[in-house]
């Protein structure tokens, strides 16, 4: 079954520093990629997303690239705020089925004033 | 507001105990979720739900239970067969179509944290 594997599992940065969270996937038949985003006491929310046949995608100041022949992906943060701290979970699924998608460990991102 | 609303947010249980989170969704979605998710661990599945009366086990099963007898509705029953029970639960639903065009995104209620004492 597919395995997804996040790093690192926290990140402090400066504000208006970047942030790039990496993922690795074992499923070649993965084809569908979303990026959540928790912040604390909340549930997850989705905050980006890609697809197989896509190798970048950006959206403001994130954006996710993925490498399909090295079966990677990673969440990139511009200009960081304030508001990005959070656990930023990654997830990979086959066959765009909600019931088949495995989530990474997470990672806590933390923004230094 | 359309949503998913899980209570209670908060719940103590003694052991040998059984308890139940509700998960209520307005979101016209059909299928419905329960994940467990521990510190370092991510989100495992524990049932999951694409139509009323049928759901099937996630990865995680053992020791909880649920029903879906409303398509809003979708309780998980913790057991006092659970060995280990505190935890954060998040209940979730999606579109459940199939094809290139669903992403299957999930969208997550703010999840109920249960302790046992």
């Amino acid at each position: 079954g597919e395995n997804v594997e996040q790093h690192p599992s926290t990140l402090s940065v400066q504000e208006g520093d970047s942030a790039v969270i990496k993922c690795t996937y074992s499923d070649s038949a993965s084809n569908y990629f979303p990026w959540y985003k928790q912040e604390l006491g909340k549930g997850p929310q989705l905050i980006i997303d890609i697809r197989s046949n896509v190798g970048e995608k950006k959206d403001q100041r994130i954006a996710v690239t993925l490498n399909k022949t090295a079966k990677h992906f990673s969440l990139h943060i511009t200009e960081t705020q304030p508001e990005d701290s959070a656990v930023y979970f990654c997830a990979a699924n086959p066959y765009s089925s909600a019931s088949k998608i495995i989530f990474g460990s997470g990672t806590r991102l933390s923004i230094r004033p | 507001d359309g949503g998913i609303t899980q209570s209670p947010k908060y719940l103590f249980r003694k052991e040998g105990q059984n308890v139940t989170l509700s998960c209520e969704q307005n979101l016209n979605h059909d299928a419905m979720y329960w994940y467990r998710q521990d510190p370092g661990q991510g989100l495992r599945l524990i049932y999951y739900s694409q139509i009323v009366n049928d759901f099937q086990k996630g990865d995680i099963a053992e020791g909880y239970s649920v029903s879906r007898e409303k398509k809003e509705s979708f309780p998980l029953t913790v057991t006092s067969a659970q060995k280990n029970p505190t935890a954060f639960y998040l209940c979730a639903s999606s579109i459940l179509t199939s094809g290139v065009s669903n992403t299957g995104e999930l969208f997550f209620g703010e999840g109920s944290r249960l302790t046992v004492l």
